[in-house]
């Protein structure tokens, strides 16, 4: 099992490109969300999923997109890359009705807006 | 709105001592509480907690949860250089997908 990766991991975009940041587990989880750390912020959640087809927002989805087709798959479209989108980026997924509630974090991806 | 607040926010010990990290909460619907350690890296899980009052523990490490207070703490006995690290403390609601609501993190530096 690879577990939960991310590509890429890092990316510059300039001020109002659009990207998308990939996720994929080979776990068979039903939950995956994705996650920003900034410095002195711990991480805060953008957006959830608790199985293919169903989304919702976290603390922090403004500027961001995700839709999950697979229950593989959990990509973050950024429609418009702003400076304050500069973070670290996590993904995560979990098995439903897992007894110890551990997430599984992918690798992260390094992003800088200029 | 739900509230996750980690106390202190940073700390130097020396190795050989004890800590205690502190993690209060404000979360509707409560499911469960969970610690994680982070090096640089993506964190890494340490405990989860459900129940009030009872004790997890792995070597060195250990936690309790106290659902009246809405609080939790992890201690970390005979501290070693390499337990260097921030310490998320996170929060996770029932119909959520497990979804994590963190603090700010503690970062702990263990000087020898």
């Amino acid at each position: 099992n690879a577990g939960v990766t991310q590509t890429p991991k890092f990316q510059v975009l300039k001020t109002g490109q659009s990207m998308t940041l990939q996720c994929a587990q080979d776990m068979n989880h039903e939950y995956m969300s994705w996650y920003r750390q900034d410095p002195g912020m711990g991480l805060r959640l953008i957006h959830y999923s608790v199985g293919a087809g169903i989304t919702d927002q976290g603390e922090v989805p403004n500027g961001y997109n995700v839709s999950r087709s697979t229950t593989e798959d959990f990509p973050l479209r950024l429609l418009s890359a702003a400076p304050s989108q500069t973070s670290v980026y996590f993904c995560a997924s979990s098995p439903r009705g897992q007894g110890s509630g551990e997430q599984y974090f992918g690798p992260g991806t390094r992003l800088t807006v200029t | 709105e739900d509230k996750v607040v980690q106390s202190p926010l940073s700390l130097v010990v020396h190795e050989g001592d004890t800590v205690t990290l502190n993690c209060s909460y404000e979360v509707t619907n409560f499911r469960s509480l969970l610690w994680y350690k982070q090096e640089k890296k993506a964190p890494t899980f340490l405990f989860m907690l459900t129940s009030s009052g009872i004790e997890k523990k792995s070597g060195r490490l250990s936690s309790i949860l106290d659902k009246k207070e809405l609080s939790s703490i992890l201690n970390i006995t005979a501290t070693q250089t390499g337990d260097s690290a921030i310490y998320l403390c996170a929060v996770v609601r029932l119909n959520s997908g497990y979804a994590l609501n963190f603090g700010k993190g503690t970062s702990l530096l263990v000087t020898p």
